[in-house]
């Protein structure tokens, strides 16, 4: 079946810095992947979709310049967390739809990435 | 707006016992639903789905029939087993971006 290989599967790093965080769809092709971010004991908030080829579509509340997302390629996109500071911190969890198939399914989620600021 | 809430867990049950995990959703239009499951350590993977009133959704003897009426969509199955310990989300679509809204998920343990 579909996969999406998400890494790294976790991460630590010094406040300040920069995380970049990949997202493959491993035997599909994706016009579009979704990242997802989770905090403990809540839901998966969508932070932004990415569209292959062009601009990512932010949600409300998320900022441009802070998550940076580039879907440069069919198989890969990446989210950059920029100046990372520790109310960074989360659980970063992308989605990937395979183009080929349509109606309401296709989805296929990474394992995610912990990422902890220090 | 778009929403999805779930009852909140941790759900603890012994083997072969009844499960329900309650959604229900905000009713702007008829969006498809969708239940996924997340085992540990592992990625979201899908459950089961429904897109239109009425369908029922079944897979390795889950069910979830999507109801209008009520705006839930209820997971449910007969008999659990040890392996069906997760967590549990309930999802439907997002409007046109067509990406996935989730509840807050449910964890189920369940004992032997």
């Amino acid at each position: 079946g579909a996969v999406v290989s998400q890494h790294p599967s976790w991460v630590i790093c010094k406040s300040g810095t920069s995380v970049k965080i990949e997202c493959r769809s491993l035997d599909f092709q994706a016009t579009t992947m979704f990242w997802y971010r989770q905090f403990p004991k809540q839901s998966l908030m969508l932070m932004a979709t990415s569209n292959e080829g062009s601009k990512a579509t932010y949600e409300q509340g998320v900022e441009k310049d802070k998550f940076l997302i580039n879907h440069a390629s069919l198989t890969l996109s990446t989210l950059t967390v920029t100046s990372a500071h520790p109310e960074d911190s989360s659980f970063y969890i992308c989605s990937a739809r395979d183009i080929l198939q349509g109606g309401e399914g296709g989805y296929t989620f990474g394992s995610g990435t912990r990422l902890t600021v220090v | 707006g778009n929403s999805v809430t779930q009852m909140e867990g941790p759900v603890t049950l012994s083997e072969e016992a009844f499960l329900t995990i309650n959604c229900t959703y905000t009713a702007t239009g008829y969006p498809s639903l969708f239940w996924y499951v997340q085992y540990p350590g592992e990625g979201l993977q899908l459950l089961l789905k429904a897109t239109k009133a009425d369908d029922k959704g079944s897979n390795k003897g889950f069910e979830a029939t999507y109801r209008k009426e009520t705006t839930s969509f209820h997971l449910e199955k007969g008999s659990v087993q040890v392996s069906d310990s997760a967590v549990y989300f309930c999802a439907r679509l997002k409007g046109g971006r067509r990406a996935l809204t989730f509840g807050s998920g449910t964890r189920l343990q369940v004992q032997p």
